[in-house]
Formats: C-alpha cells, sequence, structure tokens
C-alpha cells in the first residue's frame, strides 16, 4: 500500500502570504497525484491533477509540482477564501486511490 | 452541469447494513470513460476512497474494506449505490459520491450516516 505523508499539519499564515504544501509518497507514484481543497462543511475539490495540472476553473495562484515520492501545492498569494485544509490523493496504482491526512492553512 | 447527490439514511444501528445511493443529474451515468465512486471521512478526520464503479458493472474496492462493501449501477435510474455490511460506530461518517476521470473530479454534497443504537 502506498502511503501519502503531508507537512506541516497545520500552516499558520496571513492573506497575501506565499503557501507551500508538501506532500510525500512511501515510494514513487510517478506524476498520478492530484491535490484537492476543503472548505469547512463542503466536499472536497478538485485543485490540481497529475502533479502540475490545474483543473478546470482553478486561479492560476494554484500550482503544483514535484514527481517520484516528493510534491508541493504552492498557493502565491493566499485569500481568504483559500484558508482550508489540502488533500493529496495517488493514483499510481488506479483503480486504488489513496489520501494524505491533510494540511490545514489557517489564520496567523 | 453534472450533480450528484447522495441519500442515505442518516442513523444506523450496529451489525446492520448501510445503504447510499448517488443520483446522477445533468449527465448520463453510462458515458463511456467516466467512473464512479465512494469516499468517506469521518468526523474531523481525512477522507478514505471506499470503491469504485463503471457503467459496465466492473467494481473495484478498497483492500481494507472490501469484504464488507458492494457497489452497484442501475443505468435506467441513472444512478449508482453503496451498500457496507456489518457497521460498527468507525463507520461513522459523511459519504460522498464523485465522478471519477482519472481523479475524483465532481462531488456531491455529501450525508452524514451515523452508526449507533
Amino acid at each position: 500500500e502506498i502511503v501519502l505523508t503531508q507537512s506541516p499539519a497545520t500552516l499558520s499564515l496571513s492573506p497575501g502570504e506565499r503557501a507551500t504544501l508538501s506532500c510525500r509518497a512511501s515510494q514513487s507514484v510517478s506524476s498520478y497525484l492530484a491535490w484537492y481543497q476543503q472548505r469547512p462543511g463542503q466536499a472536497p475539490r478538485l485543485l490540481i491533477y497529475d502533479a502540475s495540472n490545474r483543473a478546470t476553473g482553478i486561479p492560476a495562484r494554484f500550482s503544483g509540482s514535484g514527481s517520484g515520492t516528493d510534491f508541493t501545492l504552492t498557493i502565491s498569494s493566499l485569500e481568504p477564501e483559500d484558508f482550508a485544509v489540502y488533500y493529496c490523493q495517488q493514483r499510481s496504482n488506479w483503480p486504488l486511490f489513496t489520501f494524505g491526512p491533510g494540511t490545514k492553512v489557517d489564520f496567523k | 452541469q453534472l450533480q450528484l447527490q447522495e441519500s442515505g439514511p442518516g442513523l444506523v444501528k450496529p451489525s446492520e447494513t448501510l445503504s447510499l445511493t448517488c443520483t446522477v443529474s445533468g449527465g448520463s451515468i453510462s458515458s463511456s470513460g467516466h467512473f464512479w465512486g465512494c469516499i468517506r471521512q469521518p468526523p474531523g478526520k481525512g477522507l478514505e476512497w471506499i470503491a469504485t464503479i463503471n457503467y459496465n458493472g466492473n467494481t473495484y474496492y478498497n483492500p481494507s474494506l472490501k469484504s464488507r462493501v458492494t457497489i452497484s449501477v442501475d443505468t435506467a435510474k441513472n444512478q449508482f449505490s453503496l451498500k457496507l455490511s456489518s457497521v460498527t460506530a468507525a463507520d461513522t461518517a459523511v459519504y460522498y459520491c464523485a465522478r471519477e476521470n482519472g481523479y475524483h473530479q465532481i462531488w456531491g454534497q455529501g450525508t452524514m450516516v451515523t452508526v449507533s443504537s
């Protein structure tokens, strides 16, 4: 089973700051990694797929990078609506999926 | 646009079977290339993929839940359904339906299911 770890668990920042979130896989997942945003009380929303491709309608301030075992989600300048929990997910052994434990971005 | 709506019992007794129905609107569940999945999230915790199905009825299960889960599709009703047997308090969660196109692209709003006597 491929295990995903995310760091940090919580990231405390202010609007306008840059957020850098990390996801590490226990073995290579190539580029088969996605990022989701979940706001309180809402369903997750796909942000990034295949490590670096923005999903439809996702603002350009969100970017993804990485391959193999190490991945990064960057939010270039935080907007108030970006304070949420972010999950990474791998599908390298599709049709099986695993999610990471999440990183919460909250207000400093 | 495509939407998914979950419907579930709200409350299930321990040892019983949880049944969840996902209704697809704004598109056909029979569209080729798309798969349909269920994910859950216990209160205050992370996401767990449960199962996936396509319109042909090909099914895929999380190994940790496989012995208790059945997913099925009803193309006539544009729905797919999940059954989870022998539930315990650990199965208390928000259950989501989603369309998969490689990843979980479109999600329903989720339905809370509590396991309690």
